[in-house]
């Protein structure tokens, strides 16, 4: 099934700042909205936003998800050993009436 | 606590059938919606199947549509996923997600190998 599309990896300085990039179409992201994922190793996911730009509570400002067009984003700040992971966005598809994500970024913190 | 554990994965033979479990607690059931959603390392997340609170609206994803059956008892708080034919690729750990992917159990692996 078509997915979202995001870089296979990103790596980051301590303390940097990190976006993360999650591209879909008319169908999914740009129309329906974007959600975000981290995951650790051996981990389940973990919500970071839903809908574009909704924080869960007990999420950390320092993550930030915004969407532009057919692109959402996902901003983390002063990044810390513990970002690193996997992170994963995901979006209701309205054409092919299914749930899509991306195939997942993962992120070093060097 | 709020939480969703699954249970119910183990090793398949090709062809063969198992219901997955997850049970919830912590959180009045009856009112999310819920997911089942599989990952593999090469096909990562997959959405499988959505139950709304009241079971009346449910749907699939294409991979598993006709072979997977989705359900849940709210006066036991639990969902459940019926999976038939199985084959190899469906080779993943299964995960049960509220509504919004808000919360996540621990995931239950199912491998499918003769």
């Amino acid at each position: 099934q078509a997915g979202l599309t995001q870089p296979p990896s990103v790596s980051k300085g301590l303390r940097q700042t990190a976006t993360l990039t999650c591209t879909g179409d008319s169908n999914n992201v740009a129309n329906q909205g974007a959600g975000w994922l981290q995951q650790h190793q051996g981990r389940p996911p973990k919500l970071l936003s839903y809908r574009n730009t909704n924080r869960p509570s007990g999420i950390s400002e320092r993550f930030s998800a915004s969407r532009s067009g057919n692109t959402a984003s996902l901003t983390i700040t002063g990044l810390q050993p513990e970002d690193e992971a996997d992170y994963f966005c995901s979006a209701w598809d309205m054409r092919l009436s299914t749930w899509v994500f991306g195939g997942g970024t993962k992120l070093t913190v060097l | 606590e709020v939480q969703l554990v699954e249970s119910g994965g183990g090793l398949l033979q090709p062809g063969g059938s198992v219901r997955l479990a997850c049970a919830a607690s912590g959180f009045t059931f009856s009112s999310y919606a819920m997911k089942w959603v599989r990952q593999t390392p090469g096909r990562g997340l997959e959405w499988l199947a959505y139950i709304s609170g009241s079971s009346n609206i449910i749907n699939y994803g294409d991979s598993v549509k006709g072979r997977f059956t989705i359900s849940r008892d709210n006066a036991k708080n639990a969902l459940y996923l019926q999976m038939n034919s199985l084959t190899d690729e469906d080779t993943a750990v299964y995960y049960c997600a509220r509504d919004l992917f808000d919360l996540w159990g621990q995931g239950t692996l199912v491998t499918v190998s003769s």
